[in-house]
C-alpha cells in the first residue's frame, strides 16, 4: 500500500531564516506531487505541483520554491521566511496515467514564523 | 477566486441524526468531485468521490449526490457519530487535465453534539 511522509511535523522559525520541508511517497512510482498551504481555519491553497523529476509548476507568486530531486521526493524551500509564511503545509500525491484523479494527503507540517 | 464553495461554514448536528453538507461549483467542465474529511491537526482524508456520469454514489454511512443542472454537490452522513466531527471539503477537477489539479472549497465544520 502507498504511504506519504512529511517532516518535520512542527517547526518554529524566526523571520528571515531558511526553510526546508520534505515529503516522500512509498509504494508507488511516477506520482504527481503537490504542495498546499492551509491558513488556520481556512481552505487549501495549491502552491506547487510536479508531474515528474525536475518538473515544477508554481501556482502562486511567493518567496517559496519547490524541487523534486527524486521520483518520490518533493521539497518545499525558502531562503528567507516571512511572517505570512506561517501555516499548515500539506503534501499530496496522485496516480498519473490512470482514470483516477484522487489526491492523497500527508500528515502535514505546522510552521510558525516568529 | 475559488470555483467551488460551500453554503454553510458550520453545521451542528445531534449524535445519531443525519448530516448534509452542501457544495456549489461553478466550472461546468468539471467532471470529477471528491469529499475530504480533515480532523484537527491532520491532513485531509479521502471519503468518497463521484464522476459526472453519475448522480449518486454510496459508501459506508456516506452518500454523495451530484446535480449537474444546478452545479451542486452534497455529502450525506447517516447516523452521525462524535468521530464525524471535523471539517469537510469538497473538491473538483477536470479529468486528465495537466497535473490532475483539484480546486477546493472553503470547508464546512461539522460539530456533533452528544
Amino acid at each position: 500500500s502507498q504511504t506519504i511522509h512529511q517532516w518535520p511535523a512542527t517547526l518554529v522559525q524566526p523571520v528571515g531564516s531558511p526553510l526546508s520541508l520534505e515529503c516522500t511517497v512509498e509504494g508507488t512510482s511516477n506520482p504527481n506531487l503537490y504542495w498546499y498551504r492551509q491558513a488556520a481555519g481556512r481552505g487549501l491553497q495549491l502552491l506547487f505541483y510536479s508531474v515528474g523529476i525536475g518538473q515544477i509548476s508554481s501556482e502562486v507568486p511567493q518567496n517559496l520554491s519547490a524541487s523534486r530531486p527524486q521520483d518520490r521526493q518533493f521539497i518545499l524551500s525558502s531562503k528567507k521566511l516571512l511572517l505570512s509564511d506561517s501555516g499548515f503545509y500539506l503534501c499530496a500525491w496522485s496516480v498519473r496515467d490512470l482514470d483516477t484523479d484522487t489526491q492523497y494527503f500527508g500528515p502535514g507540517t505546522r510552521l510558525t514564523v516568529l | 477566486g475559488e470555483s467551488v464553495g460551500l453554503h454553510l461554514p458550520t453545521l451542528s448536528v445531534q449524535e445519531g441524526d443525519n448530516s448534509i453538507i452542501n457544495c456549489a461549483y461553478s466550472n461546468s467542465a468539471s467532471d470529477y468531485f471528491i469529499w475530504y474529511k480533515q480532523e484537527s491537526g491532520k491532513g485531509p482524508q479521502f471519503i468518497i468521490d463521484i464522476r459526472s456520469n453519475m448522480d449518486k454514489r454510496q459508501g459506508q454511512r456516506v452518500t454523495v449526490l451530484l446535480n449537474k443542472t444546478v452545479k451542486h454537490l452534497s455529502l450525506q452522513i447517516a447516523a452521525t457519530q462524535p468521530g464525524d466531527s471535523a471539517v469537510y471539503f469538497c473538491a473538483e477537477n477536470i479529468s486528465k487535465a495537466a497535473g490532475n489539479k483539484l480546486t477546493f472549497g472553503g470547508g464546512t465544520r461539522v460539530l456533533v453534539k452528544p
